[in-house]
């Protein structure tokens, strides 16, 4: 079956830093690939998505995310963060119509 | 409607009642979607509709979880004989068609069975 796996379950960063979130993921094919963005009491907002083509993917708010099949990963990016950008990140791999969400990494922003 | 919309949004019931909670998912998608957000879990698939029907229940934690679509529009989750441990965030999504489509979820209702 397939899965994802985000190996940091925090991470800190100052305004203005880069941010990389790791995610590994285990499946035999092409994977369907996504990153969720959760702020505190809400629902979750898809950042980006990968199905095939150019492995750099550009999503919303700034982030990317690059699918290397050689090590398994879809880790997304951030050049410069923002204070609002702190909240919880979820990876998530589809079978079909199913997501498999990782643990989530929650970022921390300070000034 | 514009988005997933999910009530109520907040839900606190007693332990042993049963509790009804609502999607009303993005006009035309034909695929929803339910999970359950719980601390130590994290994010649960539940069911999936494809219409009004569910192919996949597999999700559902045990014979007193229920879900119904109708009209191929709202859905309505229900628990029965709430207990502590379905204390959660249960939250909605749909999506165009299904398989490999973009999900958008909707707020999500928190539940608290005390």
């Amino acid at each position: 079956a397939q899965s994802v796996t985000q190996p940091d379950i925090h991470i800190t960063v100052s305004e203005g830093a880069s941010l990389e979130l790791r995610c590994n993921y285990s499946y035999g094919a092409t994977p369907y690939l996504f990153w969720y963005v959760q702020s505190p009491g809400q629902g979750l907002q898809l950042l980006l998505k990968y199905f095939s083509g150019d492995t750099l993917v550009q999503g919303i708010k700034g982030f990317e995310a690059e699918f290397k099949r050689s090590q398994s990963s879809f880790n997304l990016r951030k050049p410069s963060v923002h204070w609002s950008d702190a909240a919880e990140y979820f990876c998530a791999i589809s079978n079909d119509y199913k997501l498999s969400f990782g643990a989530g990494t929650t970022v921390t922003v300070r000034a | 409607g514009a988005g997933v919309s999910q009530s109520p949004s907040n839900k606190v019931t007693e332990k042993g009642k049963d509790v009804e909670l609502r999607c009303d998912p993005i006009s035309g998608h034909t695929a929803l979607y339910w999970y359950r957000q719980s601390l130590g879990q994290g994010l649960e698939f539940l069911i999936y509709f494809q219409g009004n029907s569910a192919p996949d229940k597999s999700g559902l934690p045990s014979d007193r979880f229920s879900a119904e679509r109708t009209g191929g529009s709202v859905s309505t989750l229900t628990i029965q004989r709430t207990q502590q441990e379905d204390s959660a965030v249960y939250l909605c999504a749909s999506s165009l068609e299904g398989p490999n489509t973009e999900a958008f979820f909707g707020q999500g209702t928190r539940l608290t069975v005390v």
